[in-house]
């Protein structure tokens, strides 16, 4: 079945830029997506990049998407305290019309 | 514009219950997922219900099932329940068609906790 895989966790100093990998195995995915998870609540959605683009900005959000590798990426520009969170990377399935998640990368920001 | 709502926020059931949880989808949405996040995972797809049916389902057993009301509002039934339902459980709402195209919404979940 699909699979989707990230680190488990992440620390960077406040300031700094945060990257937050995800592999997945579908080649059929329409759209890849990242969500934040802050404690004890749901899904925020931060971002999603379509499957035939290779690059994403969103203000300090950058998506890479490396297709051939099947390989993606959230950079986050000046990370700051409040960005501290778990990540999730999803692809979309058209035919499933379903996501299929990864297990979560939580990132620390220290003062 | 209210988003998702989920109700109960927190329930604790005994083994061997059944549980019922609740979800309202955005507004224009007609079409709702569901998902169970237990503890320091990802969230794992369980089914999705348009038009009142069940169309797509995940790897879950028929413990599971729901249900779809005309104002596509939807329930999430467990029966028998075990230690390891103890899960977050989340509610997506999407219009249809979707396309993937950044349409789903997440309610903030139920914690459903067996003991």
């Amino acid at each position: 079945g699909e699979d989707v895989e990230q680190s488990l966790f992440l620390s960077v100093r406040e300031g700094d830029s945060s990257v937050i990998n995800c592999t997945y195995t579908d080649s059929s995915s329409t759209y890849l997506y990242w969500y934040k998870q802050e404690p004890g609540a749901g899904l925020q959605l931060l971002t999603y990049i379509f499957s035939n683009m290779d690059m994403k900005q969103d203000q300090r959000l950058t998506v890479l998407l490396n297709k051939k590798d099947k390989h993606l990426s959230l950079r986050i520009a000046d990370t700051q305290t409040g960005d501290s969170a778990i990540y999730f990377c999803a692809d979309y399935n058209n035919a499933g019309n379903m996501l299929t998640f990864g297990g979560g990368t939580r990132l620390m920001v220290k003062p | 514009d209210a988003g998702v709502t989920q109700s109960p926020t927190h329930l604790i059931k005994t083994r061997g219950q059944q549980v019922t949880l609740r979800c309202s989808p955005k507004s224009g949405h007609d079409t709702v997922s569901w998902y169970q996040q237990a503890l320091g995972q990802g969230p794992q797809f369980i089914f999705q219900y348009y038009e009142e049916e069940e169309r797509q389902r995940g790897n879950f057993p028929d413990r599971f099932s729901g249900h779809q009301f005309p104002n596509y509002s939807s329930e999430l039934n467990v029966n028998a329940l075990l230690l390891g339902d103890s899960a977050l459980y989340l509610c997506a709402s999407s219009p249809t068609p979707n396309r993937g195209q950044g349409g789903y919404t997440f309610g903030s979940g139920t914690r459903l906790t067996v003991v």
